[in-house]
């Protein structure tokens, strides 16, 4: 199984909810990844999870709360956005390589989120 | 934040010609990899040349890597309008991953 995948494909909330995006990857990778990337922007790392442990945090607002249960799932939770965070969030994972960085990284298709 | 440029910022082709990109960055790195985006969705990984290597192939693609300069370039051979997405590099450092803002190929038919 070499899929990323992440739910919903779409997201529409107010300023006022509380919504989680999900990832999930059955490949055995150790780091996982959230990305923002807004319409013919490059994505832009917010968060990195390495042995389910946090150790990337791109300066996000605290309005977004990464979570990884498991080697397995990531989630982002979201509260109280702002419309200037509508983007599309790719969710990635890898292996860790050691010395000489990371390997490949595997994208899941998005979550396309759109704040009222 | 981006670690560096890609030019061209669009790129329009015929089929079979073939196309170049190039990204530049400002720190070390680890490696250098080449994605794909088609319109609105993922990424897929083409490649990942690592800081001590020069040159790789992976079948149509040649990515060459000069790290005295600080970059790269993606060729693609013998184009074809299904390459038709926009392309990105992006950096390793220390596990610090940073795409490039990116390239968009048009490959006409």
């Amino acid at each position: 199984d070499t899929e990323v995948t992440q739910t919903p494909k779409h997201l529409v909330m107010g300023m006022t909810n509380k919504k989680s995006l999900k990832c999930e990857q059955h490949m055995g990778h150790r780091a996982m990844y959230w990305y923002k990337q807004k319409a013919k922007k490059p994505p832009e790392l917010m968060f990195v999870y390495s042995y389910e442990k946090l150790s990337i945090n791109e300066s996000v607002p605290s309005r977004f709360s990464p979570e990884c249960p498991n080697s397995s799932l990531l989630n982002l939770h979201l509260h109280a956005l702002q419309p200037e965070d509508s983007a599309l969030y790719l969710c990635a994972s890898s292996q860790p390589s050691g010395g000489d960085g990371y390997n490949e990284q595997f994208f899941g298709p998005g979550t396309r989120l759109t704040v009222l | 934040s981006q670690q560096g440029e890609e030019d061209p910022q669009a790129l329009s082709i015929q089929e079979g010609e073939n196309a170049t990109m190039n990204c530049s960055y400002k720190t070390s790195i680890n490696n250098l990899q080449w994605y794909r985006q088609n319109s609105g969705r993922g990424l897929v990984h083409l490649i990942l040349i690592r800081s001590n290597e020069r040159e790789k192939h992976s079948g149509r693609l040649r990515v060459t890597l000069d790290t005295s300069k600080k970059s790269s370039s993606l060729l693609i051979t013998a184009s074809r309008a299904a390459d038709t997405a926009s392309y990105f590099c992006a950096t390793d450092n220390n596990n610090d991953m940073r795409f490039g803002a990116g390239t968009r190929l048009t490959v006409k038919p």
